[in-house]
């Protein structure tokens, strides 16, 4: 069974543009999450997406953004790019959006910002 | 705000040794979730701890939740080079404003020395 897919691996950018992060989940999983992972700050909860609909935020700037779409693979779209933007953006899927529901991760885009 | 905290941040220990990460909180988590991560990877789950006081052995590793699901440990034993990595602990909330946000530890980056 394939796991959570996520492309492009790389992704180089200038301050000020807009970058777009795709995710596609594990087969079955109506579920998609996005995090940031920058240097030396850990992992910080970006987004979730159930059912096509946003279900909760984390404390970031409303140039983070992203959808869901009918078959669940979620695009997370990042605009007016600064410098500390910059991380390694992971995705995971779970079954459902249930308390407790295990989180699987895909390989992570990284995003630097020039 | 849910908090984890993470011990130690760094591990560096010979072949054979044994080892204990640890993760506390004062909150209650529904879940938590033990992770490995390689350097540019997504972290790869190890175990998922639901029961309080629940212990699973997996190999070499095992993993205990506290009885009142505020905390947990990572024992490893006979430490191998092939266990070199960084390690997460993440829980899951109960609910609330936090639903389906993971909070992660700060992680524990482990080296096993040959």
């Amino acid at each position: 069974e394939a796991g959570v897919t996520q492309s492009p691996t790389h992704l180089i950018k200038t301050r000020g543009q807009q970058a777009t992060l795709r995710c596609s989940p594990i087969s079955g999983h109506t579920s998609v999450y996005w995090y940031q992972q920058a240097l030396g700050l850990g992992l910080q909860f970006l987004l979730w997406y159930d059912e096509g609909e946003e279900r909760n935020r984390g404390n970031f700037p409303p140039r983070f953004s992203g959808r869901q779409f009918p078959n669940y693979s979620s695009e997370l779209n990042v605009n007016a790019l600064e410098l500390e933007d910059s991380a390694l953006y992971l995705c995971a899927s779970s079954l459902g959006g249930r308390a407790g529901d295990t989180q699987y991760f895909g390989p992570g885009t990284r995003l630097t910002v020039l | 705000t849910q908090l984890l905290e993470q011990s130690p941040q760094f591990l560096s220990i010979q072949e054979g040794e044994n080892l204990t990460v640890y993760c506390n909180s004062s909150s209650v988590f529904s879940s938590l979730q033990w992770y490995r991560q390689e350097p540019g990877e997504g972290p790869v789950l190890l175990v998922t701890v639901v029961t309080g006081g629940e212990v699973k052995k997996l190999k070499r590793l095992t993993f205990q939740f506290g009885d009142a699901r505020k905390d947990s440990s990572l024992h490893i034993t006979a430490a191998q080079p092939g266990d070199t990595g960084l390690y997460l602990c993440a829980g899951a909330p109960a609910g609330g404003t936090s639903y389906g946000k993971l909070t992660f530890g700060q992680g524990t980056i482990l080296t096993v020395h040959p």
